[in-house]
């Protein structure tokens, strides 16, 4: 049973332009999610994260929302840069704050960036 | 400060054999995390290990166990290889000082059964 998904295997977007990726789950025990970056022959670089009492974190270029209701979480990335190409993972936890480190990872979304 | 570092990086085995990958986590992390990455599965969560005591545990049989040592360096076995183990072994690392609890991850072992 896949508890975190990520319906879209790949996306593409200009260089300069938003990107949006998805990410849906369905246990409702989830408190805490994580987006992850990963290049080929690297292991996964954490980028942003969100607890379940926010419904928004920025950093920088990057955004990610929150809709309980909906257990729906995005990631916006705007402008997009070639650089940003690379498959990136959305990742839930139950618990919160050195009790658990017990990752649920998405399949992951190739993100292409077209200069 | 280093990274988390695994090795080796990677690993030929035949099946029915026995393997077993090493993890150093990042200095004064106490928390040691491994995933197993396959395309058809993605990253699964395999345990995980605090204070040399495992905290957490996934879903796989008891082929695959860890341990973890004194000085919080890791170690994953995976007894009588299955063609199925075939992929890619990520060790993480986090602190329990960090409000975010984010978990460093090192570049992993790539494991193929031959």
């Amino acid at each position: 049973d896949q508890q975190v998904k990520q319906n879209s295997p790949s996306l593409s977007v200009q260089e300069g332009r938003i990107s949006i990726l998805n990410c849906d789950y369905t246990n409702s025990m989830f408190d805490y999610f994580l987006w992850y970056k990963k290049y080929p022959a690297e292991g996964p670089t954490f980028l942003i994260s969100i607890s379940s009492i926010k419904d928004k974190n920025e950093d920088g270029r990057f955004t990610v929302f929150l809709n309980k209701s909906a257990k729906h979480l995005s990631l916006h990335i705007v402008p997009s840069q070639p650089g940003d190409s690379a498959v990136y993972f959305c990742a839930a936890q139950v618990g919160y704050g050195g009790a658990t480190n017990k990752l649920i990872f998405g399949t992951g979304t190739l993100l292409a960036v077209q200069p | 400060k280093a990274g988390v570092t695994q090795t080796p990086r990677y690993l030929i085995k035949t099946r029915g054999q026995q393997v077993t990958l090493s993890c150093s986590p990042i200095s004064g992390h106490r928390s040691v995390s491994w995933y197993q990455q396959t395309p058809g599965q993605g990253l699964q969560f395999l345990f995980e290990y605090f204070s040399e005591t495992q905290r957490n545990k996934g879903n796989f049989p008891g082929r695959f166990s860890g341990r973890q040592f004194s000085n919080s360096r890791s170690e994953m076995n995976v007894s009588t290889l299955e063609l199925g183990d075939s992929a890619l072994y990520l060790c993480a690392s986090s602190s329990e000082f960090s409000t975010t609890d984010t978990q460093y991850f090192g570049p992993g072992t790539r494991l193929t059964v031959l």
